[in-house]
């Protein structure tokens, strides 16, 4: 069965400051890894998809990598902001298609002025 | 382009009462999904579907029912609700096919509490 850990569950940090999220799973066999965003009270928000071929994406000061055969995945913020302040969590789809996700905990990021 | 849509928003059911909630998406994915988010138990799949007239059981699917009859809708039923189904409830969808393939919207949530 796959788990998903994320760690740590909690982190804060002064603005402007690079951070790094970490994602590790126990099946390396996965079709894809997905990073999200959620806001209190909301929904989830996508930011990166890592394909299982694919070692990294970048979508602006983001930056996620995958090393499926160490089970682990990074999420980099760059130079971040007070607007960056949400849970972020990280998902590993089974290596089908339409295979079910995992889900990580999440780890819930304040980023100070 | 709404993306994922649910309806309600918030609700409020006694022990023993039903429901449907909504979900509908005009992306025209083909996969669809319902979660449930519970403190300290993280996102868990109740039911999912791979295409119209078709659904299959997740990681938790007992009290739970779902149809799609038609590829844009995906409804999650509670017959009998119970203090246990009190969560927040997410649907997502996704692309079957193309360079993202399994990416997962998700929408807004259903805050359900049963008394």
């Amino acid at each position: 069965k796959q788990e998903v850990t994320q760690i740590p569950a909690a982190l804060s940090v002064p603005e402007g400051e690079n951070l790094v999220l970490n994602c590790s799973f126990t099946d390396s066999a996965i079709y894809n890894l997905q990073w999200f965003r959620q806001d209190p009270g909301k929904g989830l928000t996508s930011l990166l998809l890592i394909q299982s071929s694919q070692r990294e994406q970048t979508s602006g000061r983001l930056n996620a990598s995958l090393d499926k055969s160490s089970g682990r995945s990074t999420l980099y913020i760059a130079a971040s902001q007070p607007g960056d302040s949400a849970t972020y969590l990280c998902a590993v789809r089974r290596n089908t298609n339409a295979g079910k996700s995992t889900f990580g905990d999440g780890t819930t990021l304040t980023v100070k002025p | 382009n709404a993306g994922v849509t649910q309806t309600p928003k918030f609700r409020v059911l006694k022990t023993g009462q039903s429901m449907t909630l909504l979900c509908a998406q005009d992306m025209n994915h083909e996969y669809m999904y319902w979660y449930r988010q519970d403190p300290g138990m993280g996102l868990r799949l109740i039911h999912y579907s791979v295409g119209e007239g078709t659904t299959a059981k997740g990681e938790v699917p007992d009290g739970y029912n779902v149809s799609r009859l038609k590829k844009q809708n995906f409804l999650l039923g509670l017959e009998s609700a119970a203090p246990s189904q009190t969560s927040v409830y997410f649907c997502a969808s996704s692309y079957s096919r193309l360079a993202r393939a399994g990416e997962q919207y998700f929408g807004p949530g259903t805050r359900l509490t049963v008394t």
